[in-house]
């Protein structure tokens, strides 16, 4: 069975500070990796979309790394900031099938404080 | 040009009542998808449609919900006879390309409540 697996569940860190989330899938055969940021009330937003031979893809303060070998990937961000403050969700789509075959983890909450 | 646009934002309806949630695609967008989104837990597929045809519906549950994409006018998704557990997030995204080839734009989703 397809999963994507999150952690942690939830994070609080002081606004400046790095922080890095984790995914390990088992999502067979695998086509990419997506992560998305859900503000709290909106809908997800991409932040990158990651290939089998991508290894680290960087969007601003935003670093999204993938092993496909260890079928994990992490999202790093750097010197956080209050708007960060949300939920990010990592989606892995496998290489046959339809919309069905896009296995949501159910997302990191992250909490920014001053 | 305009993202993926959902109405109501907001539904209230009484156990037993009838639920019409619509989604516009993104211009040049033909493929659509539902998800559901119950507090606190992730996103749950339900239909995937593109244009006049469901090409997955095997997140739907059997009875009560519905989904159509007419080749004019925008995607519904109809639940019939609501009842408490329906309440939820349910948020539509649409794509240029095969799900599985590209990024999904998500609409900012309908939020059901059933009294």
């Amino acid at each position: 069975k397809n999963q994507v697996e999150q952690s942690p569940q939830s994070l609080i860190i002081l606004e400046g500070k790095n922080c890095t989330l984790q995914c390990n899938y088992t999502v067979s055969p695998f086509s990419n990796l997506r992560w998305y940021k859900q503000d709290t009330g909106r809908g997800p937003v991409s932040l990158t979309i990651m290939t089998f031979s991508e290894n680290t893809k960087s969007n601003g303060r935003y670093t999204a790394t993938l092993d496909a070998d260890t079928k994990q990937s992490s999202l790093h961000i750097t010197a956080s900031q209050l708007s960060d403050s949300a939920s990010y969700i990592c989606v892995v789509s496998a290489a046959t099938g339809t919309a069905s075959k896009l296995t949501f983890g159910t997302g990191t909450r992250l909490q920014v404080t001053l | 040009n305009a993202g993926v646009m959902q109405n109501p934002r907001h539904l209230v309806r009484r156990r037993g009542q009838e639920a019409r949630l619509r989604c516009s695609p993104m211009k040049g967008h033909s493929h659509v998808y539902w998800y559901r989104q119950l507090p606190e837990e992730g996103l749950k597929f339900m239909v995937y449609l593109q244009k006049e045809n469901i090409i997955d519906e095997s997140g739907m549950p059997k009875e009560r919900f519905s989904a159509e994409f007419p080749k004019e006018g925008p995607s519904i998704l109809r639940i019939q006879q609501v009842v408490r557990g329906d309440s939820a997030a349910y948020f539509c995204a649409s794509s240029p390309n095969k799900p599985n080839t590209g990024e999904l734009f998500f609409g900012e989703g309908s939020r059901l409540t059933v009294l």
